[in-house]
């Protein structure tokens, strides 16, 4: 596709739920990033890949959050026992190769746990 | 530990007027910067990107200025129009391929 895909884009969860987001980056770009943004917030990082590999999970809260991009394209943001603080928009973000590495965002997707 | 600040969080114009938004950055040693603009409800926007070795980038009414060792940046957008409303960011770069570090953005809007 033409830029960077989410899905879904909007997400209830009741408390303690499990859930998965979807990431599609743009073709060929091999950094991929995932950002939390809460309301009124800029983006907080959460995980960086560079192709398959998780090269830096530092922004993750808690060990419920875990990410991955097994063939280096497609990446899932999975959250376990979803609770009311992880209400927010989850972004995805990626970069080509080289040259400026310019950040292409995606749609978002927001996630309400009621 | 890098912060970003954007001020004024919100601002409110008249139709036409020009106008500047700021954005301040705690360590200098930056890779690049990147304006982005987030409407209601959805994704970011690249609007501008300087690398840390440029001044300032135009695209169209859009100006961005870099001031590296004073640790700024200023967005200036001409003749302000309705549908520039919207959430303005600012974000930073330690090095190529490092996380962005944003500002809490500037709330933008333009009255007709």
């Amino acid at each position: 596709g033409a830029g960077v895909s989410q899905s879904p884009r909007y997400k209830v969860a009741k408390r303690g739920q499990d859930v998965a987001l979807r990431c599609d980056p743009i073709s060929g770009h091999v950094s991929l990033f995932w950002y939390q943004q809460a309301l009124g917030q800029g983006p907080e990082f959460l995980t960086y890949f560079q192709n398959e590999a998780q090269l830096d999970k530092s922004g993750l809260p808690s060990d419920r959050f875990f990410a991955e991009r097994p063939e280096g394209s497609v990446s899932t943001l999975k959250i376990q026992r979803t609770q009311q603080e992880d209400s927010a928009v989850y972004l995805c973000a990626s970069s080509p190769p080289t040259g400026l590495t310019e950040a292409f965002f995606g749609q978002g997707t927001r996630l309400t746990v009621v | 530990k890098q912060e970003v600040t954007q001020i004024p969080a919100a601002l409110s114009v008249p139709e036409g007027e020009n106008l500047v938004l700021n954005c301040s950055f705690t360590d200098s040693a930056i890779y690049n910067l990147q304006w982005f603009r987030q409407d209601p409800g959805k994704g970011l926007t690249s609007l501008l990107l300087i690398q840390s070795s440029q001044r300032e980038q135009t695209s169209g009414r859009l100006n961005a200025s870099l001031d590296k060792s004073s640790g700024r940046s200023t967005l200036y957008i001409a003749a302000s129009q309705p549908g520039d409303s919207a959430t303005y960011l600012c974000a930073v770069t330690q090095s190529g391929n490092t996380p962005l570090v944003f500002g809490k953005g500037t709330r933008l809007s333009v009255i007709a």
